[in-house]
């Protein structure tokens, strides 16, 4: 079974909807992220977690929210779904000693 | 802040040749570095990190990477690509330490193409 696992994989949604993605880890990790990929861009982070307390926004938050439910769930929610938030979006969990980070498989979002 | 510029957005080759993929960090501070590859319609796995200690930094799947600190450079290498190696390639840092360490600011990303 997978250490990272994202629902769904893919999801076609309407602009306007409130859709969460949901990830859950197997690694046992404190710190979890949320990131989302564009053509050209590379990743960028959107929320992170070092533990089920501890919420900070990334670089790209507006738009979006997220909720630790616990050290192994991580959701991540966009309120108001809107046409420039279609990208690949993936969940990353990490130790805190070596910061290498380790990726679920990506939910593919479209907003039409 | 940091930033990560991957130099080359397409690198196309030819099987069994030599590959650099470009990769240059900008931080005031000490950073850790890392090599992430993508294989279609899959996530980020880890190639490669430099943490400390030796410049010359071994791989998966017969990679290399180089820490350059006076140019703050972190080029991935391989000697010999395979088709296989088709992928799309990150490279990242985060800074030591701190709350802000294990944050990866990510590069563009470096598409790389092996042809027969």
């Amino acid at each position: 079974d997978a250490d990272v696992t994202q629902t769904p994989r893919n999801r076609i949604t309407k602009t306007g909807k409130r859709i969460m993605l949901e990830c859950s880890q197997t690694k046992g990790h404190d710190r979890m992220y949320w990131y989302r990929q564009d053509p050209g861009l590379g990743l960028r982070l959107i929320y992170y977690s070092f533990d089920v307390k501890d919420i900070n926004k990334g670089e790209i938050s507006d738009g979006y929210s997220v909720s630790r439910q616990a050290q192994a769930k991580f959701s991540l929610s966009l309120e108001s779904a809107i046409p420039n938030q279609t990208a690949l979006y993936f969940c990353a969990t990490s130790d805190s000693w070596t910061y290498e980070q380790y990726f679920g498989p990506g939910t593919r979002l479209t907003v039409t | 802040a940091q930033s990560v510029t991957q130099l080359d957005s397409q690198v196309p080759v030819f099987e069994e040749a030599p590959v650099e993929l470009r990769c240059n960090y900008s931080s005031s501070v000490s950073v850790y570095l890392f090599w992430y590859v993508q294989y279609p319609n899959q996530g980020l796995q880890l190639l490669l990190k430099y943490l400390s200690g030796s410049t010359l930094v071994k791989g998966i799947n017969g990679f290399e990477a180089e820490f350059n600190k006076s140019q703050t450079s972190f080029h991935l290498r391989k000697p010999s690509v395979h088709i296989s190696d088709t992928a799309e390639y990150f490279c990242a840092a985060t800074t030591r330490g701190g709350t802000s360490g294990s944050r990866l600011t990510f590069g563009e990303g470096t598409q790389l193409t092996v042809n027969p």
